[in-house]
């Protein structure tokens, strides 16, 4: 079912650093992962996404690495900007279940000038 | 390209009235489209899935006579919360699938507060 998460986990970096954001998934059957953005008061927004049969892409400035023997996704920020402050969701799409979406409870990424 | 677009942004209603909420994917085609509900600090909950010329699907725990959901074109989906009360206040966001993969796009969002 959805996660409902009652505390956003936090991470804060200094401007300039690397950020990690990690997130456990708990379906072997998911097939399909993203990573979104979501600003206060606004609708996530699609950063990267990624395959299962894949285990690593790459963007601009970000990076998704799958561990699918340990179900864990991560999200690698790199030269974190005060812009890149928000609420990272990772979602798995299960195979077969009509592309519905299973969200994580997300992390606040604060950026320290 | 996959932009949604949401309206209202924001709605203020008196208890017992009914809500409709615009949902459009603006530069493709989308047969599924989907609705969640978000609460403070909280994830994204899906309400239901949306299919283009079918009935919608609702999750576990959701009422499908309070949260009328219409399809009737490729780019449109309604939410309606019907006779609203306080508990119903929340972040409502639809999301739309492209016709070639199984990403997501958000709307913005539409924060309902029912008094």
């Amino acid at each position: 079912g959805e996660s409902v998460g009652l505390h956003l986990p936090t991470l804060s970096v200094q401007e300039g650093d690397n950020s990690i954001i990690n997130c456990a998934y708990s379906n072997s059957a998911s097939d399909y992962f993203i990573w979104y953005k979501q600003e206060s008061g606004k609708g996530p927004q699609f950063i990267i996404d990624i395959r299962s049969n894949m285990d690593k892409r790459q963007g601009q400035r970000v990076t998704v690495l799958l561990n699918k023997t340990v179900k864990h996704l991560s999200l690698q920020i790199a030269a974190t900007q005060p812009g890149d402050s928000a609420v990272y969701f990772c979602a798995e799409n299960i195979s077969n279940q009509g592309g519905k979406l299973i969200f994580g409870q997300g992390t606040e990424l604060s950026v320290k000038p | 390209g996959a932009v949604v677009s949401q309206h209202p942004s924001r709605v203020i209603c008196k208890s017992g009235t009914s809500v409709k909420i615009e949902c459009r994917s603006l530069d493709f085609q989308a047969t599924t489209m989907f609705w969640y509900r978000q609460f403070p600090k909280q994830s994204l909950m899906l309400m239901a899935t949306s299919n283009e010329g079918s009935k919608a699907t609702y999750e576990q725990g959701v009422e499908k006579d309070k949260f009328l959901i219409n399809h009737a074109s490729l780019t449109l989906s309604t939410l309606t919360v019907t006779s609203a009360h306080p508990e119903d206040s929340s972040f409502y966001i639809c999301s739309a699938r492209t016709p070639t993969k199984d990403t997501q796009y958000f709307g913005p969002g539409t924060r309902l507060t029912v008094l």
